[in-house]
């Protein structure tokens, strides 16, 4: 069974500049989840989309952070315009489906690095 | 509101040496806990979770996890050290939201170096 994808592993990019990070869960995985987990930190979701809605983005930055899902599938991440202290790792992560009282595992991705000078 | 507490953001322990990491929780219903390894520029793997079918719980790699309630504890051990080891850790606790969807807490993660 092939796991979350992401793409691209490595992106260094100049402040004010955008980037845009793309995610493929697992196939069946309604649950689509971004984190950014800053050096030295645990993982802090950014959004959580479950097909095509979002059902929690209380911690994106919207000002300059955009996320969509548009087909319920594969989700793709933007920073527009990038700041210092967005370098981090962004990680996509996927789980089943609501409604089994937390349990599912969460299954991630490799991560995309992303370092803004 | 959930939250997870790992004491120790760095633990050093000799190759062959009991590895104990901690991580308390806090959650106003029966949580669901979670153990995951991160090796170095790589996600996260999951190492064991807690679902209330049994206390202890045993996961990949040989670690295992006890779920405590009046200790509110779910500590990650292993009782030999393997170099392969080294890497982080996270603890993080599980539950539901109004709406029915998952809401996962990590903690800042416990950094564990093995030394030959």
């Amino acid at each position: 069974e092939a796991g979350v994808a992401q793409s691209p592993r490595y992106k260094i990019i100049e402040k004010r500049q955008s980037v845009a990070f793309w995610c493929n869960p697992i196939s069946g995985h309604a649950t689509l989840y971004w984190y950014q987990q800053i050096l030295g930190q645990g993982p802090k979701l950014l959004i959580q989309f479950q097909n095509n809605g979002v059902v929690d983005d209380s911690q994106l930055p919207k000002d300059r952070f955009s996320a969509e899902r548009l087909k319920g599938v594969d989700s793709t991440l933007k920073i527009q315009p990038a700041k210092l202290e967005d370098s981090a790792v962004y990680l996509c992560a996927s789980s089943l489906k609501a409604g089994t009282g937390g349990r599912n595992t969460i299954y991630f991705g490799e991560g995309s690095w992303l370092t803004v000078v | 509101a959930q939250s997870v507490t790992q004491l120790g953001s760095h633990v050093s322990v000799s190759e062959g040496a009991l590895v104990l990491l901690r991580c308390n929780y806090s959650s106003s219903v029966p949580p669901y806990l979670f153990w995951y390894v991160q090796y170095p520029n790589q996600g996260l793997q999951l190492l064991l979770k807690y679902t209330s079918a049994a206390t202890l719980v045993k996961g990949i790699n040989g670690f295992e996890a006890e779920f405590k309630k009046s200790e509110t504890s779910f500590h990650l051990t292993k009782p030999s050290a393997h170099m392969s080891d080294a890497a982080e850790y996270f603890c993080a606790v599980s539950d539901t939201d109004s709406g029915g969807y998952q809401k996962v807490t990590f903690g800042t993660g416990t950094k564990l170096q093995v030394i030959p």
